[in-house]
């Protein structure tokens, strides 16, 4: 089964612009979860999408946004870039059988490293 | 609110030299702790699951085990390919959904 994969890898943008970032989850996975990893932060939750709906959500500005569409693949979005958005951007998929959230394992994807200059 | 501490933040071993990394964590209910490991660049990998006190899962040369306030992951004769860094995360009960929080890591590197 093929895993988590995100696109793109790599990105460099300036400050003020906006990024879109991409997340496919693994085949049958319906909930996925973003995360922010930085070095002084470590890895901090964003949201999680489940059934097309935003289930969860971190401690971030509204800058940043998501969405899930039917497939199950994700989108994060984040509007007016900072200089501190440079971090990688992991995601997540786990298979989540049903609404009320389990604890099933979440496997990550590589993550696209995103550069703000 | 919801904490996770790990300790040693680095550990330098030499080949063979088995060694202990501790996770502490503190929420009102626990319903899964995870163990992942994160090579430089990469995504971090599934590596434990632990649900409740006193259980054990091993995985070649690594062994986690939980207790009500802490788990630990042993490294058993370490190789050079264990170098990574290892993370430890706890699915709170009370939280909403699939919320993860994770400690900050502990960075192993194997000398031969």
């Amino acid at each position: 089964k093929a895993g988590v994969t995100q696109t793109p890898r790599y990105l460099i943008k300036t400050r003020g612009q906006q990024v879109t970032l991409s997340c496919s989850p693994i085949s049958g996975h319906r909930s996925v979860s973003w995360y922010q990893q930085t070095p002084g932060q470590g890895l901090q939750f964003l949201f999680e999408y489940f059934s097309e709906t935003q289930r969860n959500k971190g401690n971030f500005p509204g800058r940043f946004s998501g969405r899930q569409f039917s497939n199950s693949r994700s989108e994060m979005n984040v509007s007016t870039l900072e200089l501190g958005d440079s971090a990688l951007y992991l995601c997540a998929s786990s298979p989540q059988r049903g609404a009320r959230a389990s604890t099933d394992t979440q496997y990550f994807g590589p993550g696209t490293r995103l550069t703000v200059l | 609110e919801d904490q996770v501490t790990q300790s040693p933040e680095a550990l330098r071993l030499q080949e063979g030299e088995s060694s202990s990394l501790n996770c502490s964590y503190t929420v009102s209910g626990l319903r899964g702790l995870f163990w992942y490991r994160q090579d430089p660049g990469k995504g971090p990998e599934f590596l434990f699951t632990l649900y409740s006190a006193g259980e054990e899962k091993e995985k070649e040369r690594l062994k986690a085990t939980l207790t009500k306030k802490e788990s630990f992951l042993h490294i058993t004769a370490p190789k050079p390919e264990d170098s990574a860094t290892y993370l430890c995360a706890v699915h709170p009960i009370k939280a909403a959904g699939n919320k993860l929080t994770f400690g900050g890591g502990t960075r192993v590197l194997v000398k031969p």
